[in-house]
């Protein structure tokens, strides 16, 4: 079974601090996407990055793919109210001819004004 | 427009009711799922259509009925549930169903509640 490690699960901090956020696997993953969901709502693809190594940013956040394809990271610099929600990560996954999306538990952020 | 739509927005039904929740988009996707999403929880697949067709069920119980009747529309039929499936339905949909990059985007959910 293919796992994909999210961490900090829950994390509360002052606006302005930085912070990042993990997701690791012991499987190598086609592409990683990241998602941020707001209570009620449906996940909103934030960025997907497919080549190990590859680095993207997205304003304050900047997203981190190892250079195996089997880990990724989130950072956010000097963060916002407006970034508080959860935060999902979601591996696409080739095993045999099945295509599928393994999700980490996600981070729900807080940050506090 | 990366706008997928989902209606409605909550349901509340008995266990002997029967119910649709429908889901579109118009982005000319071929793949469309549906996922269940419990509090503090990742979504669940459900279903996988590509093509109009069904690709995967991932062993959900027969009370739930999936249907594409085109490739923009997705539902859901719901008969006979329990408390339990009470959880956030999302709909969401991708270029493919078999491609690298694999974005799915995300409909804002049908809030369903079973009494």
């Amino acid at each position: 079974t293919q796992l994909l490690e999210q961490s900090p699960q829950f994390l509360s901090i002052q606006e302005g601090e930085n912070l990042t956020v993990y997701c690791n696997s012991s499987s190598v993953f086609s592409s990683l996407q990241w998602y941020r969901q707001e209570p009620g709502e449906g996940p909103v693809l934030l960025v997907t990055v497919v080549t190990g190594g590859e680095v993207k940013k997205l304003k304050r956040l900047t997203f981190q793919f190892g250079d195996a394809r089997k880990d990724s990271s989130l950072h956010i610099t000097a963060a916002q109210p407006g970034d508080t929600g959860l935060y999902l990560c979601a591996g696409a996954s080739e095993e045999g001819s099945n295509y599928q999306l393994i999700w980490g538990a996600g981070t729900k952020l807080i940050i506090k004004p | 427009d990366t706008e997928v739509t989902q209606t409605p927005k909550h349901l509340v039904m008995g266990m002997t009711n029967k119910k649709s929740l429908k889901c579109e988009q118009h982005m000319g996707h071929r793949a469309m799922y549906w996922y269940k999403q419990k509090a503090k929880k990742p979504p669940e697949l459900m279903f996988v259509y590509s093509y109009e067709k069904l690709s995967i069920n991932e062993s959900v119980p027969s009370r739930f009925s999936p249907e594409c009747p085109n490739s923009s529309l997705l539902n859901l039929h719901l008969h006979a549930l329990q408390p339990e499936d009470s959880a956030l339905y999302l709909c969401a949909s991708s270029q493919g169903y078999l491609t690298v990059t694999y974005e799915q985007y995300f409909g804002p959910g049908t809030r369903l509640t079973v009494t």
